[in-house]
């Protein structure tokens, strides 16, 4: 059964800290990885899309890897902010193009 | 480009009766989806289409129905309402089944 785990559920930092957020994967045949974050109450907003044939990918203070050799993406977050409190959801493409959804770190920055 | 939007936002409904979700996107994007999100659960695909005409099963299909008669639309019908699909629907589009989806804000349903 093809899944994704996301480590740690919830996570509380002061604002500034350097963040790593964790996604895990059963399935090295992925093709894409997406991270998306949602803000409560409201829809997913994509963050970075990795391509299968890329490693990584940067926006601004985001940079998410991807090692589909060990089945792990990360999810880099530089100087923190409390407007990046939300949830961050991780979910790979399998070979049929379905998206399979991790459950979500619940990120908190505090001011 | 207004992206992929719904409607309703809320909508509160009485179980056994019947409901249809509104998903719309115009960035022209062939494939369309339809996801629940369960609290604490991650999101599972119900039924998805490929195209103007083309539709087929998710994950957890079972009490919904959708068409797809043009690009731009794909609604998601709700018959005899359960207890059990409250939840919050997500609409996506993306432009191929590998290209990054874009989600509308969702529509929260209570059934009681």
């Amino acid at each position: 059964k093809q899944e994704v785990t996301q480590i740690p559920a919830a996570l509380s930092v002061p604002e500034g800290e350097n963040l790593v957020l964790n996604c895990s994967f059963t399935d090295s045949a992925i093709y894409n990885l997406q991270w998306f974050r949602q803000d409560p109450g409201k829809g997913l907003t994509s963050l970075l899309l990795i391509q299968s044939s890329q490693r990584e990918q940067t926006s601004g203070r985001l940079n998410a890897s991807l090692d589909k050799s060990s089945g792990r993406s990360t999810l880099y977050i530089a100087a923190s902010q409390p407007g990046d409190s939300a949830t961050y959801l991780c979910a790979f493409y399998n070979q049929g193009g379905k998206l399979i959804f991790g459950q979500g770190t619940e990120l908190s920055v505090k001011p | 480009n207004a992206g992929v939007t719904q409607t309703p936002k809320f909508h509160i409904l009485k179980i056994g009766q019947s409901m249809t979700l509104q998903c719309t996107q115009d960035m022209n994007h062939n494939y369309m989806y339809w996801y629940r999100q369960d609290p604490g659960m991650g999101l599972k695909l119900i039924y998805y289409s490929v195209g103007a005409g083309i539709t087929d099963k998710g994950e957890v299909p079972n009490g919904y129905n959708v068409s797809r008669s043009t690009t731009e639309d794909f609604p998601l019908r709700l018959e005899l309402a359960a207890p059990s699909q409250t939840s919050v629907y997500f609409c996506a589009s993306s432009l191929g089944n590998l290209s990054g989806r874009y989600f509308g804000p969702g529509t929260r349903l209570t059934v009681t």
